[in-house]
């Protein structure tokens, strides 16, 4: 079974840094790009970054480009997302999601399976 | 900056058919976005219904299937039933690896 399993998440000052981890199982997982996907309290999903299977790859929504840092370690079957300088606007559940291919591509652009999410607090 | 629309809400009586739709606010959806769709219920994780325009992930259900209809990309769901009372998200490729969702359509089953 496809298990993707998040943590590190926090309450955390205006300004501070996070690292989130995102843990897999159940599939071959550098052969598959993963996402990063977020959700404020009460509204819907944003999308915030993609990796390539090998990790050479990366990309990021214009939100959070500059301060958030995708990266994953293979040899783990581990996604992280580095979070730095964080606003309140940054407050969400992060969800990690597996892409349909190795690519992060228009063939491959769907998340599944997605994992429970971290919940990242950004409060003084 | 283009914006991916979806309806805020919608409702259906039960055994009932619904077309929920995701569109730009600037030029059309076609399968080259490669639209995909997501049911959220309160305090879960999504979970993937279509990809790829009108594929459906594994386990869903047939009442639910994908397509382009005019400019968008459309959701239908065949014989509503009280358990599809969800958020629904659409979300499509923009290019350049960049993903962008829709705000997600309330569907109410009453």
């Amino acid at each position: 079974e496809v298990q993707l399993l998040e943590s590190g998440g926090g309450l955390v000052q205006p300004g501070g840094s996070l690292r989130l981890s995102c843990a897999a199982s159940g599939f071959t997982f550098s052969s598959y790009a993963m996402s990063w996907v977020r959700q404020a309290p009460g509204k819907g999903l944003e999308w915030v970054s993609g990796i390539s299977g090998s990790g050479d790859r990366t990309y990021y929504a214009d939100s959070v480009k500059g301060r958030f840092t995708v990266s994953r370690d293979n040899s783990k079957n581990t996604l992280y997302l580095q979070v730095n300088s964080l606003r309140a606007e940054d407050t969400a559940v992060y969800y990690c999601a597996k892409y349909g291919g190795i690519a992060v591509a228009r063939a491959t652009n769907w998340f599944d399976p997605w994992g429970q999410g971290t919940l990242v607090t950004v409060s003084s | 900056q283009t914006v991916v629309t979806q309806e805020p809400s919608f409702s259906v009586s039960p055994g009932g058919t619904v077309t929920l739709t995701c569109g730009l606010t600037s030029g059309s959806v076609s399968t080259t976005y490669y639209p995909s769709w997501y049911q959220q219920t309160p305090g879960q994780a999504p979970r993937t219904l279509i990809y790829s325009t009108n594929t459906r992930s594994s386990g869903v259900p047939d009442r639910f299937s994908g397509s382009i209809l005019g400019n968008k990309a459309a959701l239908t769901i065949t014989g509503a039933q009280a358990d599809d009372d969800s958020d629904y998200y659409c979300v499509l490729y923009m290019g350049n690896g960049i993903s962008v969702f829709g705000g997600g359509t309330k569907l109410t089953v009453l």
